[in-house]
């Protein structure tokens, strides 16, 4: 089973632009879709992007997401208190057959 | 508007079998659509579990495949998770999700959640 593999921790100011990096392998990111998901303390995780670079409707233009060979990218610029949260990226993975997830990364507005 | 919702035993005993259903309300679970469930440990990340299609074919993740169940009703439009032989490594938030195929399966649909305690 391949692992995707995310800082613990990322923080930025108000107003600030921030990306979060998620690194895999052939079998995983350099090969399939990258999708990102925001996830607040006791709640269930929501969909930010999908394909790796597109938004479900409801999420602001602000939120970007893309991907380069085996690596993956989710940036929040005019950063907000309300982006303070846990995100996570998720690919689908050959061998496991299945959608495998980073370890998350929280987000601190400072 | 599609909504998910989680209910079942919160303790289960260690050995014993976890059961969860999905009750799935503006949307046919006999829709072309895929029926999934993710896990989540205290203070961790997200576990697939598995997933189930609309015509009944399954697809778990291996490392839980020899104790995992998913089934649907379609007369009561849910799904179904069991879990055997568990151990307090089972104890986690259950969250039953719909991987949507427009959006290249993500989970675009999350139920609240399932506490699940394992413990004697």
């Amino acid at each position: 089973q391949s692992v995707l593999t995310q800082p613990p921790s990322a923080s930025g100011t108000p107003g600030q632009r921030v990306s979060i990096s998620c690194s895999g392998s052939s079998s995983s990111i350099g090969s399939k879709n990258v999708n990102w998901y925001q996830q607040f303390p006791g709640t269930a995780p929501k969909l930010l992007i999908y394909r790796s670079n597109q938004r479900p409707s409801g999420v602001p233009d602000r939120v970007s997401g893309s991907k380069s060979g085996t690596s993956a990218s989710l940036a929040i610029s005019g950063l907000q208190s309300e982006d303070e949260a846990i995100y996570y990226c998720s690919s689908w993975d050959d061998s496991l057959n299945g959608p495998i997830f980073g370890g998350g990364t929280k987000l601190t507005v400072l | 508007q599609v909504q998910l919702q989680e209910s079942g035993p919160g303790l289960v005993k260690p050995s014993g079998t976890l059961s969860l259903t999905c009750a799935v309300s503006g949307d046919s679970i006999s829709s072309n659509n895929w029926w999934g469930w993710v896990r989540q440990p205290p203070g961790t990340g997200l576990e697939w579990i598995g997933e189930i299609y609309h015509s009944g074919t399954t697809n778990y993740n291996p490392s839980l495949k020899s104790r995992v169940t998913i089934s649907l009703d379609t007369s009561k439009n849910q799904f179904s998770l069991k879990l055997d032989s568990v151990t307090a490594a089972d104890t986690a938030v259950y969250y039953c999700a719909r991987p949507t195929v427009t959006k290249g399966g993500a989970f675009d649909i999350w139920g609240q959640g399932a506490v699940v305690t394992v413990s004697s």
